[in-house]
């Protein structure tokens, strides 16, 4: 079993909807969780971290359920710009390791 | 301030051929990370450097990769020989180590083509 699974998607959404999507985690000793984003052809950069008690960046909201071992991201109100591919990262307390998931696909058409 | 820089940006070989991959980190990060992306899938680690010392290299192929980071600066990765799966895009990053803010930042990539 993968350390982390994401639903690949794709994901494909008028202007303005509402997306959202989860990842989940196999290894119960993850500490810390992540949102990056991927555009076509491009580097991984940071979306925002996830708290426990979940956290928002303007239209994205993340949230974490340790319980079930998933962490979720929601996008509102989507812009053409936010088509990329969403990466799931997760690591461990006192691992530099980080684990990222396949990642999650969001086409947002006009 | 200048990114994470790497070169090649591509690159494309035949198999049983060798090939090299640089890394500059950003100024002040003491550590380095090679990542392996494969289509369609999430980067794998393959080395992580601690200023000039490998910490973890569990996940690097060792019969055909090589890594350094002489000095605790640039790094360069080398694969020989060559094999077909090796086809992916290989990406450095950096960042003042994980305690700081989880974030790494990654470079352009190197896209390595294996004929």
């Amino acid at each position: 079993r993968k350390e982390v699974e994401q639903d690949p998607g794709p994901f494909n959404v008028p202007e303005g909807a509402t997306v959202a999507f989860n990842c989940t985690y196999s290894n119960s000793a993850s500490q810390s969780f992540f949102w990056y984003r991927q555009d076509c052809r491009k580097e991984p950069k940071l979306l925002m971290s996830v708290y426990s008690s979940g956290n928002e960046d303007g239209r994205f909201t993340a949230q974490l359920n340790r319980a079930s071992q998933y962490i979720s991201l929601l996008i509102r109100d989507s812009k053409l710009s936010d088509s990329a591919t969403y990466l799931c990262v997760v690591n461990r307390v006192n691992d530099y390791k980080l684990s990222f998931g396949a990642g999650t696909t969001v086409t947002v058409r006009a | 301030e200048a990114g994470v820089v790497q070169s090649p940006r591509y690159k494309i070989i035949e198999k049983k051929q060798p090939v090299a991959f640089w890394c500059n980190p950003i100024s002040g990060h003491n550590t380095l990370y090679w990542y392996r992306q494969n289509l369609g899938q999430g980067p794998e680690l393959l080395i992580r450097y601690e200023n000039e010392e490998a910490v973890d290299d569990s996940q690097l192929p060792k019969d055909r990769f090589s890594a350094e980071r002489l000095k605790g600066v640039d790094s360069t990765l080398k694969i020989q020989p060559a094999e077909l799966g090796d086809s992916a895009v290989y990406l450095c990053a950096s960042n003042q180590g994980l305690a700081r803010t989880g974030e790494l930042f990654f470079g352009e990539g190197s896209r390595l083509t294996v004929l």
